[in-house]
């Protein structure tokens, strides 16, 4: 069965940088793009960007531009993602997700979640 | 780019249908048949509901459904359970390989 493990909490003083892992399995990971989502805590769900292993694309939002990159490692089909000169808003829990193959453009299978908290 | 547009509550009793819309512009949900739809508990990863606008995954309840009506697309409950309880989310595609969400919308049942 398809299954997205993540990483674990993460404590970052602002400034600093955290780098994210999610492990897939179950599927083909080349065949499908990862995107990564976050939640502040009591707020809404905030789309981040994706990355794509079969064609090596990444999009960002450009929220996040300049700051955020994503990137899979193919040999262990592990997706992750970097954030840097972290924030204390940057405060939240990072989600990774499957992207729907087939030129679809849904997400269909979800990591559990890491919370990440930036304080000094 | 701006988040789609959602109620922040809808309640309804068990038993009962409830909608949810999510508004948002011909560069989202009006240009694209890629909206979708994730039902979230607390603590929890968000769960698929409805994509490509009225599309049930497998092992989705046929109690779910969506449609969509030029830039608003809904999410329409029917036979209300306590289970549905929770958060519900829209997304769209927005070409160029991006996304958007909307707020979110908290389902209670009465």
């Amino acid at each position: 069965q398809v299954q997205l493990i993540q990483s674990g909490v993460e404590v970052r003083k602002p400034g600093a940088s955290v780098k994210v892992s999610c492990k897939a399995s179950g599927y083909t990971f080349t065949n499908y793009g990862v995107t990564w989502v976050r939640q502040a805590p009591g707020q809404g769900l905030e789309w981040l960007g994706w990355f794509t292993a079969y064609s090596g694309n990444t999009k960002y939002a450009e929220t996040l531009q300049g700051r955020v990159t994503m990137t899979t490692d193919t040999s262990t089909n592990t997706a992750y993602m970097e954030l840097r000169s972290l924030k204390s808003d940057d405060t939240a829990v990072y989600f990774c997700a499957r992207v729907a193959g087939n030129g679809d453009y849904y997400f269909d299978y979800w990591g559990q979640g890491t919370l990440v908290t930036v304080a000094s | 780019q701006s988040a789609l547009t959602q109620p922040a509550s809808v309640s309804g009793s068990p038993g009962q249908s409830i909608t949810i819309s999510c508004i948002g512009t011909n560069n989202d949900v009006g240009g694209y048949n890629y909206v979708s739809w994730y039902q979230q508990h607390p603590g929890k990863a968000p769960k698929l509901m409805i994509y490509g606008v009225s599309n049930r995954p497998s092992g989705i309840s046929n109690r779910f459904s969506g449609s969509k009506s030029g830039t608003t697309a809904s999410l329409t409950i029917s036979g209300l359970q306590t289970d549905d309880e929770g958060d519900y989310y829209c997304t769209s595609y927005t070409g160029y390989s991006f996304w958007v969400f909307g707020g979110g919308t908290k389902v209670t049942v009465l």
